[in-house]
């Protein structure tokens, strides 16, 4: 089983939908969960870090699991600048951040 | 959050030959990574540069086909050798900052073809 899985998309929403990602993780010592994306052809930016007890940020909600070893994105009123693919983070051991595969976005006119 | 800059941004390079990709930050970090991102995939770490001491390298990944230097904590170099069709990928050097040194903050990449 891969340590953070991801369903890989496309998500294909038209503007203005309410869209949401989910990750799963596998190490149960994993200490800290972030959401990145990533623009086609540019390098991972961070989001969002993933508290325990859930966080928003403007549109977006990030909510945590532990139990479950879930963690979600919901993305509120999608705008078409939402387009790109979205990648869950799992920080294990300290410092070692584990990637998922990402999910890809699609924000339709 | 940290600046990062790489060099050469892009390349096309012959098989058999090496490519060293250099990153260079604007302030201080501890922690540096190296990692590889394959057409349609995620981020794959390499290593993780070390200064002053030889990286520490994943699963999958050795210091003979992937030779990185770390001489200050504001520089790294990633060494791409022997290369393969196989190597054609984007490289990204990253280092953790933040308040609580938790975000990683990535540089451009280097996209790398391997003919």
């Amino acid at each position: 089983r891969k340590e953070v899985e991801q369903d890989p998309g496309p998500f294909n929403v038209p503007e203005g939908a309410t869209v949401a990602f989910n990750c799963t993780y596998s190490n149960s010592a994993s200490q800290s969960f972030f959401w990145y994306r990533q623009d086609c052809r540019k390098e991972p930016k961070l989001l969002m870090s993933v508290y325990s007890s859930g966080n928003e940020d403007g549109r977006f909600t990030a909510q945590l699991n532990r139990a479950s070893q879930y963690i979600s994105l919901l993305i509120r009123d999608s705008k078409l600048s939402d387009s790109a693919t979205y990648l869950c983070v799992v920080n294990i051991y300290g410092q070692n951040f584990v990637f998922g595969p990402g999910t890809r976005l699609s924000v339709l006119p | 959050s940290a600046v990062i800059s790489q060099k050469p941004s892009r390349d096309i390079c012959q098989r058999g030959t090496s490519l060293t990709i250099q990153c260079q930050v604007d302030s201080q970090v501890t922690m540096m990574f190296w990692y590889r991102q394959q057409p349609g995939q995620s981020l794959t770490l390499i290593a993780t540069a070390n200064q002053g001491s030889e990286a520490t390298y994943e699963s999958g990944f050795v210091i003979d086909k992937f030779p990185i230097s770390r001489p200050n904590l504001t520089f790294s170099t990633l060494t791409v050798s022997n290369m393969s069709p196989e190597d054609s990928s984007i490289y990204l050097c990253s280092v953790v900052g933040g308040t609580g040194q938790e975000t990683q903050y990535f540089g451009p990449g280097t996209r790398l073809l391997v003919l």
